[in-house]
């Protein structure tokens, strides 16, 4: 199948610096990415969708200017926390949808572990 | 708009005990069905899936038929192992979510020797 690959798997960063967590494709070209964040012992919370060549959409509640996308290529989608604090350690994880397939088709990186101390 | 719901948990089963794991949905339109499985400390794995009323998925001894006249797709697996151990996620694509992938709250398995 398809692979995503997700890095780091885990980061440890102090309050107020910015973490950048990468989302790749390794053998298909992904229009569509999606990034979610997972509460502990919660569901998957959609925070965007990550658009090649344009803004990313974000979902309702999610502050766009701390979480910045950047959907560069078909390859590579950048998810960055900025000015990271405690309350924004969490898991989170993208998905990336393949290009020509129907809209059911959708494989998901490892996940990042993002610790603010 | 779009929802699924599943059962709570945490589910506790004896090896080799019948699993179901219960997950109904709303969506308009004709959406596809998922069931995804997350080890501990990992992401998402696709299970199995179905895209069409009727259409029965399976994968792993695992399976779930799409009932669109119950809008349901339990999940289901007559004998489990520990290594079943995880959290099972039912989720749709499709219908007014266009190409998001909506999730369940998440069932945790545990699975005793």
């Amino acid at each position: 199948g398809a692979v995503v690959s997700q890095h780091p798997s885990r980061v440890i960063c102090k309050s107020g610096t910015s973490v950048k967590i990468e989302c790749r494709s390794l053998d298909f070209q992904a229009t569509t990415m999606f990034w979610y964040r997972q509460f502990p012992k919660k569901s998957l919370m959609l925070m965007a969708t990550s658009n090649e060549g344009s803004k990313a959409t974000y979902e309702q509640g999610v502050e766009k200017d701390k979480f910045l996308i950047n959907h560069a290529s078909l390859t590579l989608s950048t998810l960055t926390v900025t000015s990271a604090h405690p309350e924004d350690s969490s898991f989170y994880i993208c998905s990336a949808s393949r290009t020509g397939v129907t809209n059911t088709e959708a494989f998901f990186g490892q996940g990042t572990r993002l610790t603010v101390v | 708009g779009d929802s699924v719901t599943q059962m709570e948990g945490p589910v506790t089963l004896s090896e080799e005990a019948f699993l179901t794991i219960n997950c109904t949905y709303t969506a308009t339109g004709y959406p596809s069905l998922f069931w995804y499985v997350q080890y501990p400390g990992e992401g998402l794995q696709l299970l199995l899936k179905a895209t069409k009323a009727d259409d029965k998925g399976s994968n792993k001894g695992f399976e779930a038929t799409y009932r669109k006249e119950t809008t349901s797709f339990h999940l289901e697996k007559g004998s489990v192992q520990v290594s079943d151990s995880a959290v099972y996620f039912c989720a749709l694509s499709g219908g007014s979510s266009a190409s998001k992938i909506i999730f369940g709250s998440g069932t945790r398995l545990s699975i005793r020797p």
